[in-house]
Formats: structure tokens, sequence, C-alpha cells
């Protein structure tokens, strides 16, 4: 399973959008991008996914880059509840997820 | 609908001892995953069960063991307990093969080893 790269904290003033970096450079074709958040104490939470197109839900925003190699995930507009540390993941339809250490995201009044 | 559903929620063991841990899939998930969090670290890989067949396992001594029932749910076992087994134990369900779909993790047990 490719390994991922993520800045370990950032701050964000609630009602702007956060944006998330992940580097995976070494993510190979069959493996897609998995986001989770994990709120204090309990279990992650799924985002978002995809493989290498753009991907948009209630939640959030992922963008892929065309080589694949790093990938942004979006918040659009924070809010306190969203603090939470985030992970990006690499891993194929059947994979196990490899968490790293993630994000810890701040969101602030 | 109900999620994923562990018990206990949280138990208190003496070192030597041995625990399981329970996980209810959500109705339909055939997949049932663990994972141990280490108090600052993110959650890793124990064991994947697909059909109550073991499709993956990580890193981890034989003294961790687990199955899957016909329902889908699934026990973990852990013998001869140390210190350093104190964690969060997560438990996750999802879909493989019928589509990409992300994982649905329990609230977790919290064990405490003492």
């Amino acid at each position: 399973d490719a390994k991922t790269t993520q800045p370990p904290s950032m701050d964000c003033a609630e009602g702007r959008a956060a944006n998330l970096p992940c580097n995976h450079s070494t993510i190979s074709g069959n493996e897609y991008v998995y986001w989770y958040r994990q709120i204090h104490s309990q279990g992650p939470q799924y985002i978002i996914h995809g493989l290498k197109n753009n991907e948009t839900n209630e939640m959030a925003s992922l963008i892929i880059t065309e080589d694949r190699k790093s990938s942004t995930l979006i918040l659009p507009h924070a809010t306190l509840r969203d603090t939470a540390v985030y992970y990006c993941i690499a891993a194929d339809s059947w994979g196990k997820l490899q968490f790293g250490a993630g994000t810890q995201v701040v969101v602030t009044p | 609908d109900a999620g994923v559903t562990q018990s206990p929620t949280h138990l208190i063991k003496t070192r030597g001892q041995h625990v399981t841990l329970r996980c209810s899939p959500i109705s339909g998930h055939k997949s049932v995953s663990w994972y141990q969090q280490v108090l600052g670290q993110g959650p890793q890989f124990i064991f994947q069960y697909y059909e109550k067949e073991e499709r993956g396992r990580g890193n981890f001594p034989d003294r961790f063991s687990a199955r899957q029932f016909p329902n889908y749910s699934s026990e973990l076992n852990v013998n001869a307990l140390l210190l350093g087994d104190s964690a969060l134990y997560l438990c996750a369900s999802s879909h493989p093969g019928q589509g990409v779909g992300g994982y649905t993790f329990g609230s977790g047990t919290r064990l405490t080893v003492v």
C-alpha cells in the first residue's frame, strides 16, 4: 500500500474553506485515495474517496492531481464541529487502511 | 439503520488475562476489519475478514486472533494481555467487491490493562 504524507496540523477560521493537502507519490493504479476524520475518542468517519477524477459530496470535495501523486481535501465552509484529525489513505477497494498520523485541524471562531 | 456496534464500550483487565471483543457490522456488510489505536497514534490494522475467511492480517503477535460468524458478526480475542495492549479497539464494516465504498467504523472498545 502506498504511504501518504500530510502536514501535522493546520488552523482554519470558522466559515472559511479548509484545504488539506496530501502527498501519495507511490500510489499504484488500482489504489484509491480515501479521506477519513476522527473526532476525539470516536471511531474514524468516512468523508470521501476518489480514483482519478475529482469528487464532491455533501461533506467535502476531493481534488486529485492528474499524475495522482497528490490530492487536496476541501471543506468548503468549516465549522467548529469540523475540528478533528484528518487522515489521507491510499488503498485498493479491498484494502486494509494504513492510517498515518494525519492532520490535526483546529477550526477557530 | 443501526451502525457498527461494538461491545463492551470499556473494559479493564489484568496482565496475563484474556479478552474477547465483539462487533456487529452494518446489515448487509459482509466484511469486518479490526484496528488498534494507541493513544496519540492513528489506528493500526489487525485483521480483515470477509465471508468468514481471513483476508488480511497486520503485524500483530499470535496472541491476537479473530473470527467471523455466519451472521457476519466478529470477535477479536487477545490472550496473555500486556500493558501495551491498552488501546482503543475499532471495528469497521464494508461492502468490498460491490463497488468501492468507505469503511464504517464503530465507536470502539476502550481496553485498559493494569
